[in-house]
């Protein structure tokens, strides 16, 4: 089935450190991939929606600046989180949609655990 | 925008069918999917309505009824390793994902 591989799996850094996560589709192309931060014991908030060739749209109160998206090929998104803070610790996730399967659901990547210190 | 609504938390014994209700209000449809989230993991597909009805698979099974705004999944012959939080999924028309807050499942022995 679809596989969507996310790296690092954990990150842990001090404070005002820039961290990149990737995403990647393995075996399908996705025009458009979804991050996602989740706090502990709460659900997943969609932060933007990546999309091949063109900017992200971000979800209100999520700052551009603050998380840069690039979707570079139908199979790459990454996510950096620049001068991370500890506010900016969470478990980060994205999520790609293949486009030739209209009705099919979203897979998700691992996660992303990110520690700012 | 989407309000998604489910119970924080169920508990049932080992063996047993628990049933998780999610209600919504959406201002634009495509689906509705049920996900398995285990601590520190990522979301697990379970199941996906679009139409209204029953989707059966295996031990999950879930339903959804569009006039309603409402769905559920329900788990038979619980098993330990379903001790989990599940999480309700609405898609909007924009295929952007908006998730109920989960309802956390505890299986006891």
């Amino acid at each position: 089935g679809a596989v969507v591989s996310q790296h690092p799996s954990r990150v842990i850094c001090k404070s005002g450190t820039s961290v990149k996560i990737e995403c990647r589709s393995l075996d399908f192309q996705a025009t458009t991939m979804f991050w996602y931060r989740q706090f502990p014991k709460q659900s997943l908030m969609l932060m933007a929606t990546s999309n091949e060739g063109s900017k992200a749209t971000y979800e209100q109160g999520v700052e551009k600046d603050k998380f840069l998206i690039n979707h570079a090929s139908l199979t790459l998104s990454t996510l950096t989180v620049t001068s991370a803070h500890p506010e900016d610790s969470s478990f980060y996730i994205c999520s790609a949609r293949d486009r030739g399967q209209r009705g099919q659901p979203q897979h998700f990547g691992d996660g992303t655990r990110l520690s700012i210190l | 925008g989407q309000n998604i609504d489910q119970p924080t938390e169920m508990t049932a014994t080992e063996g047993a069918i628990v049933q998780i209700n999610c209600t919504y209000q959406t201002s634009g449809f495509n689906g509705l999917f049920w996900y398995q989230q285990h601590a520190g993991e990522a979301p697990t597909f379970l199941s996906y309505n679009v139409l209204d009805g029953l989707e059966e698979k295996g031990r999950f099974s879930s339903f959804l009824s569009r006039s309603k705004g409402y769905s559920y999944l329900l788990l038979k012959e619980l098993q330990m390793k379903d001790s989990a939080s599940y999480l309700c999924a609405v898609r909007g028309n924009d295929y952007k994902l908006s998730f109920g807050a989960g309802t956390t499942v505890t299986v006891r022995a």
